[in-house]
């Protein structure tokens, strides 16, 4: 079975200050792929990034990184000089690889940007 | 273009009662998912759609809940003698699913919340 946790359930901090979200997951597949969604306030998820398994490069987009380690199963997810539009619910997902890639989420964390 | 659509985008109504959820995917995007989220989690997957057929619905709680996708584009999800514990937000996601591809990602409809009084 798959499992998404995150540990961190809510996080605040003051504007320009750098936070990390941190992922940690199980699966016994040797394939999958990993994805964080953002839900603002108004609810819809959206979709921040996508990752396999096999790709374990560190990804920089814009004020966003991401840091995949494998030995420790881990996909964080660490946001640079936070703005307040920052503030959301992040939640972090795993699929197996294939046509069924249902998600299995973790809690989510709830970041909170104070200006 | 146009995202996921889901309609409404609020239902309110009492024990009992059935209820219809509509999702509207990307146009073009063969895979359609279901998930239920309650207040303070995740989302939960309920059932997979790959072009008309259900190809999973492991996800659904119990008999109560059906859904259907004819003609292989929008879905409605269907919930029978409601109950208070169905009280959530119900989101649709559709993905591509190219042929051959292993794994497209699923983009999410603003979602329907439904209270069951």
């Amino acid at each position: 079975a798959q499992k998404v946790t995150q540990a961190q359930t809510e996080i605040s901090v003051v504007e320009k200050e750098d936070v990390t979200l941190d992922c940690v997951y199980e699966t016994r597949d040797t394939t999958y792929y990993l994805f964080w969604y953002k839900q603002p306030p108004s609810g819809e998820l959206v979709f921040l990034i996508r990752r396999n398994s096999f790709d374990e490069q560190n990804e920089i987009s814009g004020r966003y990184s991401w840091n995949f380690q494998k030995s420790t199963s881990s996909f964080n997810f660490t946001i640079t000089a936070s703005q307040v539009v920052d503030s959301a619910v992040y939640f972090c997902a795993l699929s197996k690889a294939g046509a069924n890639s249902k998600l299995t989420f973790g809690k989510g964390i709830t970041l909170s940007v104070r200006p | 273009g146009a995202g996921v659509s889901q309609t409404p985008s609020n239902k309110v109504t009492e024990k009992g009662k059935y209820v219809e959820l509509r999702c509207d995917p990307i146009s073009g995007h063969t895979a359609l998912y279901w998930y239920r989220q309650s207040l303070g989690q995740g989302p939960e997957f309920l059932i997979y759609f790959q072009g008309t057929g259900a190809a999973d619905d492991s996800g659904l709680p119990n008999d109560r809940f059906f859904a259907v996708r004819p003609e292989g584009s929008v879905s409605t999800l269907k919930i029978q003698r409601t109950e208070r514990g169905d009280s959530a937000v119900y989101l649709c996601a559709s993905s591509l699913d190219r042929a051959g591809s292993s794994t497209d990602t699923q983009y999410f409809g603003p979602g329907t919340r439904l209270t069951v009084l």
